[in-house]
């Protein structure tokens, strides 16, 4: 079984800064696919980025990127120029296989990064 | 596009109780998931539907907990009777064929 795990509770930065969360899983797979989900205050969860496991390249959504490290199996995100709209739970999650149609995802417990003005 | 819509946000019972979720996807969307998310944890998959068929139901604890989603489209999820440990956040979200999955914001479940 596949397991994800996101080792910082909590963080918090200054407005404009830059910050990284971390995030390490465990899989005997070679294909799968892994994200970061947000999930602002009684809101809904969205995807804030996504990385497929056989390409090389980092992926980046604007203000966004990811440093993922298949040999070590860590796949961490970074926020650059943070906003207090980027407060927020962030989740790191991953799905295994090529299989779309079944698009399970297994959860980190999260980190909870708070935006300070 | 209308989003993943649930029902109702919030809910507070008394433990023995019965509740019920209601789910509806994204148009279009064959695969529709039921999480749970406890207060400091992740979310955690209870049952997934494929159409009206289902999919994995490996975790959901099927001597209090039923799930339904007859049409292919929407869906309900029921417990009973509830327990104290069932107090958490039910998720409900839908996929195409895309690798992404849209939540809806979820029902918040209060057992006493």
């Amino acid at each position: 079984a596949q397991t994800v795990t996101q080792s910082q509770p909590e963080m918090s930065v200054q407005e404009a800064e830059t910050v990284t969360l971390s995030c390490t899983y465990d899989t005997s797979e070679s294909n799968y696919y892994l994200f970061w989900y947000k999930q602002p205050p009684s809101r809904q969860m969205i995807l804030v980025i996504r990385q497929e496991a056989y390409k090389q390249q980092n992926a980046t959504e604007n203000r966004f990127s990811v440093n993922f490290q298949k040999a070590a199996k860590s796949f961490s995100l970074k926020i650059s120029d943070s906003q207090l709209g980027d407060t927020a739970m962030y989740f790191c999650a991953f799905k295994g296989g090529s299989n779309f149609g079944n698009e399970k995802l297994t959860f980190g417990t999260g980190t909870r990064l708070t935006i300070i003005p | 596009e209308a989003g993943v819509a649930q029902s109702p946000r919030y809910k507070i019972i008394e433990k023995r109780q019965s509740v019920a979720f209601w789910c509806n996807p994204i148009s279009g969307h064959a695969t529709l998931y039921w999480y749970q998310q406890i207060l400091g944890q992740g979310p955690k998959l209870l049952i997934q539907f494929q159409n009206n068929g289902v999919v994995d139901d490996s975790q959901l604890p099927k001597d209090r907990f039923s799930a339904e989603r007859l049409k292919g489209v929407d869906s309900t999820l029921k417990i009973q009777p509830a327990k104290l440990e069932d107090s958490a956040v039910y998720l409900c979200a839908s996929s195409e064929h895309t690798g992404e999955l849209f939540f809806g914001e979820g029902s918040r479940l209060t057992v006493l």
